[in-house]
C-alpha cells in the first residue's frame, strides 16, 4: 500500500518570503500522479499543482512550484512571494496510474501560517 | 468549470435518525465519485469509491449499511448515514472525476458538517 507523509504539522513564513513545504511517498509503483491541496479555513479542497510521474520536469503554477525527486521519492511544494490567502492546510496526495485505481491518498497535512 | 456541490452544508439530527448528503458534479458527467470523512485536524479518509450504475467500494473497516452510497446518474452521488450516533459526527467531503476533463484529477465538493445530537 502506499503512503504519504508530511513531516512538518506546522510551517509559517513572512508575508512575501518563500517557503517550502516537504512531502515524502513510498511506493512500489513506477507510473503515478502526485498533488497538492490546499484547504483553507472554508475547508474547500483547492487543487493547487500536480505532477505526473513520468515527467521528468517539475511543475510549476505561478507562484507555486515542486521539486520532484522520483528516486528519493520525494515532492516539495515552494510557495514564493507568500501572500495573506495562502494560509491554509496543505495536503500532499498520491493517486496510483492504474486504470481502476484512482483513489487519493492523503498525507496528515501541514498548517501554513502567513505572517503579515 | 469542473465545479462540484454538496447539499446541505450542515445538517443537526437526533441518534438514531438517518441522514442523507447529496453530491452533485454541476457542469460534468462524473463516472466516478468518492466519499471522505475528515475528522477536527486531520487528514481525509477515503470512505468509498462510486462508479455510477453499480455497487460503491468501500474501504477496509467502513461499514457499507451504515453508510450507503448511491450513484445513480452521471451527476449525482448521495450518502445516507443510517441510525446515526454522535462518533458519526464528521466533515464528509465529496469528490468527482470525470473522463475528457484532466482524468488524472479530483475535484472535490465544500463538504457536509453533521452533528449527531
Amino acid at each position: 500500500a502506499q503512503t504519504v507523509t508530511q513531516s512538518q504539522p506546522e510551517m509559517s513564513v513572512q508575508e512575501a518570503e518563500t517557503v517550502t513545504l516537504s512531502c515524502t511517498y513510498d511506493t512500489s509503483e513506477s507510473d503515478y500522479y502526485l498533488f497538492w491541496y490546499k484547504q483553507p479555513p472554508s475547508r474547500q479542497m483547492i487543487l493547487v499543482i500536480r505532477q505526473e510521474a513520468y515527467k521528468q520536469q517539475n511543475a510549476t503554477e505561478n507562484r507555486f512550484s515542486v521539486n520532484f525527486q522520483k528516486a528519493a521519492k520525494s515532492f516539495s511544494l515552494k510557495i514564493s512571494d507568500s501572500q495573506l490567502g495562502d494560509a491554509a492546510m496543505y495536503f500532499c496526495a498520491y493517486r496510483s496510474a492504474h486504470f481502476g485505481n484512482e483513489k487519493l491518498t492523503f498525507g496528515t497535512g501541514t498548517r501554513l501560517t502567513i505572517i503579515p | 468549470g469542473a465545479v462540484v456541490s454538496q447539499h446541505p452544508s450542515w445538517v443537526i439530527c437526533k441518534s438514531g435518525t438517518s441522514v442523507k448528503i447529496e453530491c452533485r458534479s454541476l457542469d460534468f458527467q462524473a463516472t466516478t465519485m468518492f466519499w471522505y470523512r475528515q475528522f477536527p485536524k486531520q487528514s481525509l479518509m477515503l470512505m468509498a469509491t462510486s462508479n455510477e450504475g453499480s455497487k460503491a467500494t468501500y474501504e477496509q473497516g467502513v461499514e457499507k449499511d451504515k453508510f450507503l452510497i448511491n450513484h445513480a446518474s452521471l451527476t449525482l452521488s448521495t450518502l445516507t448515514v443510517t441510525s446515526a450516533h454522535p462518533e458519526d459526527s464528521s466533515f464528509y467531503i465529496c469528490s468527482a472525476r470525470a473522463p475528457g476533463l484532466v482524468t488524472d484529477t479530483q475535484y472535490f465538493g465544500p463538504g457536509t458538517r453533521l452533528t449527531v445530537l
